[in-house]
């Protein structure tokens, strides 16, 4: 198994810009994640699924917009980048279902710089 | 929503001598509590973690404690080695177990 694969690795954006993160994992993991992690602040809930068809909001999901077509990936969408989304992003699946709370895989991670 | 709090940001200990990490909750519903470890540049990795109905879990020279009374947990770890070095985070899962809430991290330094 390739567990939870991130692609890109490294991106530069201009504010205003658009670009999609990808994740995915090949575990059938039900729930997905998507955080961001900047200095001081630890990780950040940014959207989440408990299955295919199925996201809803974290902490901080503004600016971001995520879908759920397959069990396999959960694509992070930003549709208009800002300085602030500057961050590396990280994806996680877990085996859980809704209402269970099991281990959190976590994907390399994206890091991201907007100018 | 839960809040997580950490401490201390950052801790040096000499190598043999053990480290403790606290965190604090605020939801009293929160009964899942992992602990990450992240190397500089890595993906954070579960290190040890706990459920409600467990007061200590203990896995080699990694240690965790829960007083869900006081609403805080720690990480104990014992005989520190200079590869212990790293961010290490502490994490609270919602009630619905959909959410988790991660501390702000602590840097650990293990002096050789």
């Amino acid at each position: 198994n390739a567990g939870v694969t991130q692609t890109p690795k490294f991106q530069v954006l201009k504010t205003g810009q658009s670009m999609t993160l990808q994740c995915a994992q090949d575990m059938n993991h039900e729930y997905m994640s998507w955080y961001r992690q900047d200095p001081g602040m630890g990780l950040r809930l940014i959207h989440y699924s408990v299955g295919a068809g199925i996201t809803d909001q974290g902490e901080v999901p503004n600016g971001y917009n995520v879908s759920r077509s397959t069990t396999e990936d959960f694509p992070l969408r930003l549709l208009s980048a800002a300085p602030s989304q500057t961050s590396v992003y990280f994806c996680a699946s877990s085996p859980a279902g809704v209402g269970q709370k099991e281990t959190q895989y976590f994907g390399p991670g994206t890091r991201l710089l907007v100018l | 929503g839960e809040n997580v709090e950490q401490h201390p940001s950052t801790l040096s200990v000499q190598e043999g001598d053990s480290a403790v990490i606290k965190c604090t909750y605020s939801d009293s519903a929160s009964n899942y509590f992992p602990w990450y470890k992240q190397e500089l540049g890595k993906r954070p990795q579960l290190i040890i973690d706990i459920r409600s109905n467990v007061g200590e879990k203990k896995d080699q020279r990694i240690a965790v404690t829960l007083n869900k009374t006081a609403k805080h947990f720690s990480l104990h770890i014992t005989e520190t080695q200079p590869e212990d070095s790293a961010v290490y985070f502490c994490a609270a899962a919602s009630n619905t177990g959909n959410q988790f809430y991660f501390g702000t991290g602590t840097s650990l330094t293990v002096i050789p």
